[in-house]
């Protein structure tokens, strides 16, 4: 049981340049979320996926698109990519969309830097 | 502007002793507050939780306060052990939906 998994772990891009971040979970987990984490500034939501088929932005959505592909699979895609997006990324997944609350599961995280 | 804040951003400790880490919010329909602890290079994990009906929850050395009055919670972590050096998250959830806001974060260093 792998929980939530991330590829790549670290990447380095030239600004302008695309891609496409990775993330899996296999909890069979309804919601998949995806979050920034910048210095003095916690985790930022990016976008998130409540169940299969469905997507919403978050708090910081501007320069990202999501594909839910599949129950397992939540991506994150940097169209073209600025120095403004260095961070490091984390996808979580949450059981359940209703009732008795549960806490989201994170990955191991992706370290973007853009150049 | 940030829902949750958590205005130290570091906290020293010595070993045994208790850690206190404070986290205050903004929006009276937070439901569920969460504390997640987060090691270097690693994703953060989930430490414990209490729900708005509640004031206190306790789980081994971690305990946390609720004062909903003063829209402010805090951990306590007692007593300190060198493995609880970490960065800790507050998060909050809306009861409206399933999104967490996150505080900044308060790296937590235990001296031994």
């Amino acid at each position: 049981n792998a929980g939530v998994t991330q590829t790549p772990k670290f990447q380095v891009l030239k600004t302008g340049q695309s891609m496409t971040l990775q993330c899996a979970q296999d909890m069979n987990h309804n919601s998949m979320y995806w979050y920034r984490q910048d210095p003095g500034m916690g985790l930022r939501l990016i976008y998130y996926s409540a169940s299969e088929g469905t997507t919403d932005k978050g708090e910081v959505p501007n320069g990202y698109n999501v594909s839910r592909l599949n129950k397992r699979e939540f991506s994150l895609r940097l169209e073209s990519a600025a120095p403004s997006q260095t961070s490091v990324y984390f996808c979580a997944s949450r059981t359940g969309t209703t009732g008795v609350f549960h806490e989201q599961y994170f990955g191991p995280g992706t370290r973007l830097t853009v150049t | 502007d940030q829902q949750v804040k958590q205005n130290s951003p570091s906290l020293s400790v010595q070993e045994g002793r208790i850690s206190i880490l404070n986290c205050d919010y903004t929006n009276s329909m937070f439901d569920y507050f969460l504390w997640y602890k987060k090691y270097p290079a690693e994703g953060p994990t989930f430490l414990i939780s209490i729900s708005s009906i509640k004031d206190k929850n306790e789980d081994g050395r971690f305990t946390v306060f609720l004062n909903k009055s003063a829209k402010h919670l805090s951990l306590h972590i007692v007593p300190s052990q060198p493995g609880d050096s970490a960065v800790y998250f507050c998060a909050a959830k809306d009861i409206n939906d399933y999104k967490l806001s996150f505080g900044a974060g308060t790296t937590v260093t235990v001296r031994a």
